[in-house]
């Protein structure tokens, strides 16, 4: 079946790192994603990742994905009250030409 | 390059009326994708189209419709609208079929229905 899942809420002090972690179902899953929400707007493409990679690190975010269990993470160093969100976790369903998302994951970023 | 474009952005409808939404994709991006966000059921995908063609559709009635012009644009028509309906409706964009490439979205168009 189709699924993602995220815990729902993290909070943490600014500067700190936050990590935020995904699971999928879709083994056929080629890309995944890390989308961010602010209040009142649409979703920013943060990054994404080729399910045939293991890691990617872009400036502050680091995503690693773990295919064997199905676990995706995002890592955003050095967390400014600015990245206070939420952070939405996708998978593209090859054969769906679709993304299925997560609940999303509401940081707060303390300062 | 400028962003996906989504027209209007906010709408206030009342039950039993239509509406259609419009969304413009980034230049050369071929397929467009709908969504819609509410707080009970979170993101879920609506249709997507490429080449003027729907591609795939999700678990929506058929009150729930789209197309897709020439130049990518899309447009999607929500009829005999509902209390259920009021959403943020999101439409992204993706050089090619959305499972193979990445999508972008745009600022979303809030829909209320009273």
């Amino acid at each position: 079946g189709e699924d993602v899942e995220q815990s729902l809420f993290l909070s943490v002090r600014e500067g700190d790192s936050s990590v935020i972690n995904c699971t999928y179902t879709d083994s056929s899953s080629t890309y995944l994603y890390w989308y961010k929400q602010e209040p009142g707007a649409g979703l920013q493409l943060l990054t994404y990742i080729f399910s045939n990679m293991d890691m990617k690190q872009d400036q502050r975010l680091t995503v690693l994905l773990n295919k064997k269990d199905k676990h995706l993470s995002l890592r955003i160093a050095d967390t400014q009250t600015g990245d206070s969100a939420i952070y939405f976790c996708a998978e593209s369903i090859k054969y769906g030409n679709k993304l299925v998302f997560g609940a999303g994951t509401i940081l707060r970023v303390k300062s | 390059k400028a962003g996906v474009t989504q027209t209007p952005r906010y709408l206030i409808k009342t039950r039993g009326q239509q509406v259609t939404l419009s969304c413009s994709p980034i230049s050369g991006h071929r397929s467009v994708s709908w969504y819609q966000q509410t707080p009970g059921q979170g993101l879920q995908f609506l249709f997507e189209y490429f080449s003027e063609t729907q591609r795939n559709k999700g678990n929506f009635p058929g009150r729930f419709s789209g197309r897709q012009f020439s130049n990518s644009r899309s447009e999607m028509n929500v009829s005999t609208l509902e209390l259920g309906d009021s959403a943020l409706y999101l439409c992204a964009s993706s050089p090619g079929l959305a499972g193979f490439y990445e999508q972008y979205f745009g600022p979303g168009t809030r829909l209320t229905v009273t």
